[in-house]
């Protein structure tokens, strides 16, 4: 069973907040990422780290920002919320290539 | 660039029909993986089955089974005797092997499957 969580699963907010989505995993993976999902179910990659002070943008361009301090911490952060950032963003970590072990993922709704 | 090509968006079965779930994918390594995931209504997305590009060998995991085909890049996914827990979206992934250890998944677009009682 995969060791990796995220926090808040809901987030309903007014435009113009700053957000962070938390994610968290007890395994020790070196990689973790951030995936945005449409509705439509498509997923793409917002940004990736592959250790501590390692941030990569992903292939689909993201107003939110991350942050690797600690190996099991990646908290995803959005300075000014908009109505467009409404969606799910799933958080994964990986040790070995491509067997990511996902959160539960946290649905933002911006009014 | 690598391309994941899913053609099936939704599918519905009775239970206890088989069922396949294609994918057909696009790169120029001769070094890559091949991957399923599953994502049921709750959110949360489960690794299934990973292969590299060398072993073309089919796979069965219970009412799971695999089918990689080098020839016509597909690596499609069988479900045998379907149940309504297998209800959920079916993702393909494909990943490159880059040098910078840059293990980047590019997924399809997902298949919704569901199977009704």
């Amino acid at each position: 069973e995969a060791d990796i969580y995220q926090t808040p699963r809901y987030l309903v907010i007014g435009t113009g907040k700053k957000i962070t989505l938390e994610c968290s995993q007890t395994m020790g993976h070196d990689k973790m990422y951030w995936y945005q999902q449409d509705p439509g179910m498509e997923l793409h990659l917002i940004h990736y780290s592959y250790g501590v002070n390692s941030t990569e943008k992903g292939d689909l361009s993201s107003e939110s920002t991350v942050s690797r301090i600690r190996t099991e911490h990646f908290p995803l952060t959005l300075e000014s919320a908009r109505p467009s950032h409404t969606s799910q963003y799933l958080c994964a970590s990986s040790e070995w290539v491509g067997e990511l072990f996902f959160g539960e993922g946290s649905r933002l709704t911006v009014l | 660039a690598q391309k994941v090509t899913q053609a099936q968006t939704e599918i519905s079965v009775v239970e206890k029909e088989d069922v396949t779930l294609d994918c057909v994918y696009e790169t120029r390594d001769t070094t890559y993986y091949l991957f399923w995931y599953k994502q049921p209504p709750s959110g949360e997305l489960v690794f299934l089955i990973r292969r590299n590009s060398f072993d073309e060998q089919n796979e069965i995991s219970g009412r799971y089974s695999w089918n990689f085909q080098k020839s016509t890049s597909s690596f499609n996914f069988t479900i045998t005797a379907s149940q309504v827990v297998d209800s959920a979206v079916y993702f393909c992934a494909l990943s490159e092997f880059s040098g910078a250890g840059s293990y980047q998944l590019t997924f399809g677009k997902g298949t919704k499957l569901s199977v009704i009682p």
